[in-house]
């Protein structure tokens, strides 16, 4: 596609239940970044993809967020049993070769997560 | 650990005057990029510049400028006849350089005003 896509664009749902986010990157980029953006804040880096795996995922906040990628596409970031403070933005970024670092991250629009 | 610090969190200008946002940050690589980006409201983060630590010239694009002070680490950005499309929350971000992957750190943000 022309750029990043994430879906859904807004999620609401219940302390405990479980969520799944989804980001398509651009074609042909091989690197892929799920980052987290409190309420006022910067962003903060949750896990990288090279292809299908994951070298980085320093980021996870805790056992109950996990993330998958099949392939250079689709990544899934799953919230397993949400907490009120997992409430945030979630951002995707792709980049062309994440083994460069000076290659320019593209992100998405983001998932806005609200636990209620 | 890197860290980068963004001590405006927020600046207003008048349209068509030059704005100055501050950003600086700690580092002990010799090698890395240091990027501005800009969020508006519809939460996509767009690039607006970047730079590379090993050159002594200041990016500029447009209307958009960096003063990169290395030994200061420092790394400002100035907006030159502000138009209202430039409102927005901008980041700092910070990648170690070389072949490791991209992983941005960010400073916490300056949202800018821009008055008609």
């Amino acid at each position: 596609g022309a750029g990043v896509s994430q879906s859904p664009s807004n999620k609401v749902t219940e302390k405990g239940k479980d969520v799944e986010l989804r980001c398509d990157p651009i074609s042909g980029h091989t690197a892929l970044y799920w980052y987290r953006q409190r309420l006022g804040q910067g962003l903060e880096f949750l896990i990288y993809f090279q292809g299908n795996s994951a070298p980085d995922k320093s980021g996870l906040p805790s056992d109950r967020f996990s993330a998958e990628r099949t392939g250079e596409s689709v990544s899934t970031l799953t919230i397993q049993r949400t907490q009120q403070e997992d409430s945030a933005v979630y951002l995707c970024a792709s980049s062309l070769y994440g083994v460069w670092s000076n290659q320019p991250q593209h992100f998405g629009d983001g998932t806005r997560l609200s636990i209620l | 650990a890197q860290t980068v610090t963004q001590s405006q969190p927020e600046m207003s200008v008048q349209e068509a005057e030059t704005v100055t946002l501050s950003c600086t940050y700690d580092t002990s690589e010799s090698d890395y990029y240091l990027f501005w980006y800009k969020q508006p409201p519809s939460r996509q983060m767009i690039l607006v510049i970047r730079q590379e630590a090993y050159k002594q010239q200041n990016a500029t694009e447009n209307r958009f400028s960096v003063n990169f002070q290395k030994a200061a680490k420092s790394f400002s950005l100035k907006i030159s006849d502000s138009q209202l499309g430039d409102a927005a929350m901008y980041f700092c971000a910070y990648i170690r350089g070389g072949t490791s992957y991209g992983k941005l750190t960010f400073g916490q943000g300056t949202i800018l005003t821009v008055h008609p």
